[in-house]
């Protein structure tokens, strides 16, 4: 069974605490993906990975920053929580298939508590 | 407006009714997703489709591109289809969400 696994499913922090969210993913796929889920707005995108060590910014990149050091692993860094950071982070991977790219599978979730 | 529009935003209906949920899009696509959520957060993909129409089980996804309108449909609905469902338009490797059409479906 694939899979994206994601290091907590529930975090509490303090204001200005830097966290740390991991993500892996066991099928060997070039792209990963952290969006952040708000009710009432959708999914939105914070960052991606194309390859290691390559990154670009989505549309939500803010007070955000990621690092891809290998394949299977992409971490999502908040460097100075704040509250308005309170969110369901969601971690995702897709492949490329030779002309288009395949459906992206999604981690659990964490749900972030920023105090 | 946003680039993914979808309705209804909460659909509540009785169990074997027939569900429609509907998704527009404004931007360009290589390929329109289907997602559902149950609650807890798990997203699993349902259809991913460019053209035509795709049907898995119990559920048929269909697209028509001149219009870049969507629809997902439920035959014979039973309350564990019970979820958000999201629509998302993919360009390349990148997707927009719509804000996802809550589904009750009542016993």
């Amino acid at each position: 069974d694939v899979k994206v696994t994601q290091s907590s499913r529930y975090l509490v922090k303090r204001t200005g605490e830097k966290v740390f969210l991991e993500c892996v993913q066991d099928m060997d796929h070039e792209n990963m993906f952290w969006y952040r889920q708000d009710p009432g707005l959708g999914l939105r995108l914070i960052y991606f990975s194309y390859d290691v060590k390559m990154k670009e910014k989505g549309d939500i990149p803010e007070g955000y920053s990621v690092s891809r050091e290998k394949k299977e692993r992409f971490s999502l860094i908040l460097e100075s929580a704040s509250t308005n950071q309170t969110s369901m982070y969601l971690c995702a991977s897709t492949s490329y298939a030779g002309s288009s790219y395949n459906e992206q599978f999604f981690g659990p979730g964490t749900r972030l508590t920023v105090l | 407006k946003n680039e993914v529009e979808q309705s209804p935003q909460n659909l509540t209906a009785q169990e074997g009714e027939f569900i429609t949920i509907n998704c527009s899009y404004s931007v360009g696509i290589s390929a329109l997703h289907w997602l559902q959520q149950h609650p807890g957060g798990g997203i699993v993909s349902l259809f991913m489709l460019s053209s035509g129409k795709k049907k898995h089980g119990r559920l048929i996804a269909t697209i028509n591109i001149q219009e870049k309108h969507s629809s997902l449909h439920i035959t014979a609905s039973h309350p564990r289809d019970s979820a958000v469902y999201i629509c998302a338009a993919g360009r390349n490797e990148k997707l927009t969400f719509g804000t996802g059409t809550r589904l009750t479906i009542i016993p």
